[in-house]
């Protein structure tokens, strides 16, 4: 079974639409949990990071539900800038081994005119 | 602060070819790490260095082996190139912030073996 598990898509919206990507993972004691976006042929970068409350920055809404184990992302209003990949990444820290980060396949996101 | 910086930025090998990967960051962070991304099977960790003059294996490290030469630098080694190794190589290095851990991806490498 993969670590994280993440529906690819892809995911094709008109402008102006909301989106919303699901995120399982395996490990129960997991401990954090983000959201990166990755652009075509260029390295991911964070989008923001998922809080057990709930979190949002501007257009974007995360959630973490520890119970069931997975993370959602919502996008509202989206932008054709919006159009990427967006990966769904689990931390788990290891008194011997430190940080290790496990990373989804990733969503494919086209946000179109 | 550039950040994590990594060179070649593209490179084409021939089949038992050797070759170094190099990256650096000027984060001053403990934790760095080398991926491999290919179509369809996101990230997988080929190794990892949690502190300076430690390595670990990750997931995929058949045909590579690494140095974390100090701090700020994780170099990549393949020895002996394999078409199976055509991938784009990703470093990254990680810092951990009251207990929020933060990844952070340098450029990649696009490396292609003939």
């Amino acid at each position: 079974r993969k670590e994280v598990e993440q529906d690819p898509g892809p995911f094709n919206v008109p402008e102006g639409a909301t989106v919303a990507f699901n995120c399982t993972y395996s490990n129960s004691a997991s401990q954090s949990f983000f959201w990166y976006r990755q652009d075509c042929r260029k390295e991911p970068k964070l989008l923001m990071s998922v809080y057990s409350s709930g979190n949002e920055d501007g257009r974007f809404t995360a959630q973490l539900n520890r119970a069931s184990q997975y993370i959602s992302l919502l996008i509202r209003d989206s932008k054709l800038s919006d159009s990427a990949t967006y990966l769904c990444v689990v931390n788990s820290r290891f008194k011997d081994s430190g940080n290790q980060f496990y990373f989804g396949t990733g969503t494919s996101l086209t946000v179109i005119p | 602060n550039a950040g994590v910086t990594q060179t070649p930025k593209f490179q084409v090998l021939k089949t038992g070819q050797s070759m170094t990967l190099q990256c650096a960051q000027d984060m001053n962070h403990n934790s760095m790490y080398w991926y491999r991304q290919d179509p369809g099977m996101g990230l997988r960790l080929i190794y990892y260095s949690a502190s300076e003059g430690t390595t670990d294996k990750g997931e995929v490290p058949n045909g590579y082996n690494v140095s974390r030469l100090n701090k700020r630098e994780f170099s990549l080694r393949l020895e002996s190139a394999a078409p199976s190794q055509t991938s784009v190589y990703f470093c990254a290095s990680s810092e951990d912030r009251r207990g929020l851990v933060t990844q952070y991806f340098g450029p990649g490498t696009r490396l292609l073996v003939l």
